[in-house]
């Protein structure tokens, strides 16, 4: 069964630093692009970034809102990708999934499916 | 960034009603773009992706349309487990942007 679920979440001070971990199973993680999406209470979804398989380099991309301040990376051996988080804002509080993107090839066009999401790990930077 | 714009932000219906949700881009996104579901307290569903495809195991009284611009999602006879959130989400480029969302409550 495919599962991903987010650790790592809690309180923190703005300006500091927080690392979430996505741990997978049933599926070999370096195969997938993994994407981030945040929701901050109450409010809608918001994509912040992305990291790519190993057959592309696992490059990745991000959200201007938190371009050089958060990185995506991953640990094969542990099937798990992390986001690490620094210089945190108010702003970035929110709930934080990682999700899956098995894309779908058409007409020589890829498109972006989320199949399967994690249940998400709340983060809240406050003083 | 590409603006996606929904509407109408909420709307009440009953059980058996045909709903229509709304999903406009900035700029021409192709047909790259995908609905998603949410229930409060749940992550978000699958639903349709490239404007117009099933997600597996999605029941078929949801349906995708559009192109370019302007894109729909039809609930075809609304039911009780419907009543939730809906996002469209442009993957045409980075970065990829979510719609505000379109609660659908019951009348």
């Amino acid at each position: 069964e495919v599962q991903l679920v987010e650790s790592g979440g809690g309180l923190v001070q703005p300006g500091g630093s927080l690392r979430l971990s996505c741990a997978a199973s049933g599926f070999t993680l370096s195969d997938y692009y993994i994407d981030w999406v945040r929701q901050a209470p109450g409010k809608g979804l918001e994509w912040i970034g992305r990291s790519r398989n190993k057959a592309n380099g696992f490059t990745t991309d991000y959200a201007a809102s938190v371009k050089g301040r958060f990185t995506i990376s991953r640990d094969d051996s542990e099937n798990t990708l992390y986001l690490q988080m620094n210089s945190l804002r108010t702003e970035d509080t929110a709930v934080y999934y990682c999700v899956r993107d098995i894309l779908y090839h058409s007409d020589g066009n890829w498109y972006c499916r989320f199949d399967y999401w994690g249940l998400g790990t709340l983060v809240t930077v406050s003083s | 960034a590409i603006q996606m714009t929904q509407s109408p932000s909420s709307l009440s219906a009953s059980v058996g009603d045909r709903v229509a949700i709304t999903c406009r881009a900035s700029q021409d996104i192709r047909n790259d773009l995908g609905w998603y579901q949410q229930k409060p307290g749940k992550a978000p569903k699958l639903l349709i992706y490239a404007a117009s495809n099933l997600h597996s195991g999605v029941p078929s009284r949801f349906s995708g349309s559009g192109s370019g611009t302007d894109f729909t999602l039809t609930i075809g006879s609304l039911q009780p487990e419907d009543f939730a959130t809906y996002y469209c989400l442009q993957d045409y480029t980075y970065p990829y942007t979510f719609g505000q969302g379109t609660k659908v409550e019951i009348k």
